[in-house]
């Protein structure tokens, strides 16, 4: 049974695009993540939603906009793409106890 | 924001040895969580160790907390070749922070 799972996996698209990925739990977890590993391997907190509540902003661009239409599901929408958003992004969810569990990724690339 | 920070930042064993991996962080946390990735695959959490605890056993892991220092270490017994991927320590103070990662591989 998949737990945390992302579409689509592989991202090849021109800059100025919009794009959306989409993030999906059966976990019944209340809280979920995006995160963005670059080149380095370096992974970095994006957003984080509990109950369909933002409560994490990190600095990022406004072009990237989080949306949770319920519980089970985080998707991330990336308005004119550029360059340097290429990298693997991944959603991830968590119960109270902050173990997380996170999707395969997502392998953008912006060309 | 702080980040775990491991080290270090790649480790080439023959099977069998023992593998330690250690991670630094700077502020205070809930507590400190190992993952591994395996190429191209997603992260997969180990172990998790609160503030409170010393340390934890989980299989051939072993994961010491060492608050005083800000410090933690990852050691893996018995090393087999399926154990190459990357290891990760996140810092919980309220949100995740991960550092860049351990590569370990193991050679058959």
């Amino acid at each position: 049974d998949t737990a945390v799972s992302q579409t689509p996996k592989y991202l090849v698209t021109q800059m100025g695009n919009d794009k959306s990925i989409k993030c999906e739990q059966n976990l019944g977890h209340d809280t979920m993540y995006w995160y963005k590993q670059d080149s380095k391997k370096f992974l970095k907190i994006m957003f984080s939603y509990n109950n369909k509540e933002l409560i994490i902003n990190e600095t990022v661009p406004n072009r990237f906009s989080p949306k949770s239409p319920d519980k089970a599901h985080l998707n991330l929408h990336i308005n004119s793409l550029e360059l340097g958003d290429s990298a693997v992004y991944f959603c991830a969810s968590s119960s109270r106890v902050n173990e997380q569990f996170f999707g395969p990724g997502t392998r953008l690339t912006v060309l | 924001s702080q980040q775990g920070e491991e080290d270090p930042q790649a480790l080439s064993i023959q099977e069998g040895e023992n593998a330690t991996m250690n991670c630094s962080y700077k502020t205070s946390i809930n507590n400190l969580q190992w993952y591994r990735q395996n190429s191209g695959r997603g992260l997969v959490h180990l172990i998790l160790i609160r503030s409170n605890e010393r340390e934890k056993h989980s299989g051939r892991l072993r994961v010491t907390l060492d608050t005083s220092k800000k410090s933690s270490s990852l050691l893996i017994t018995a090393s087999r070749a399926a154990d190459t991927a990357s290891y990760f320590c996140a810092t919980d103070d309220n949100d995740m922070r991960f550092g860049a990662g351990t590569r370990l591989t193991v050679k058959p």
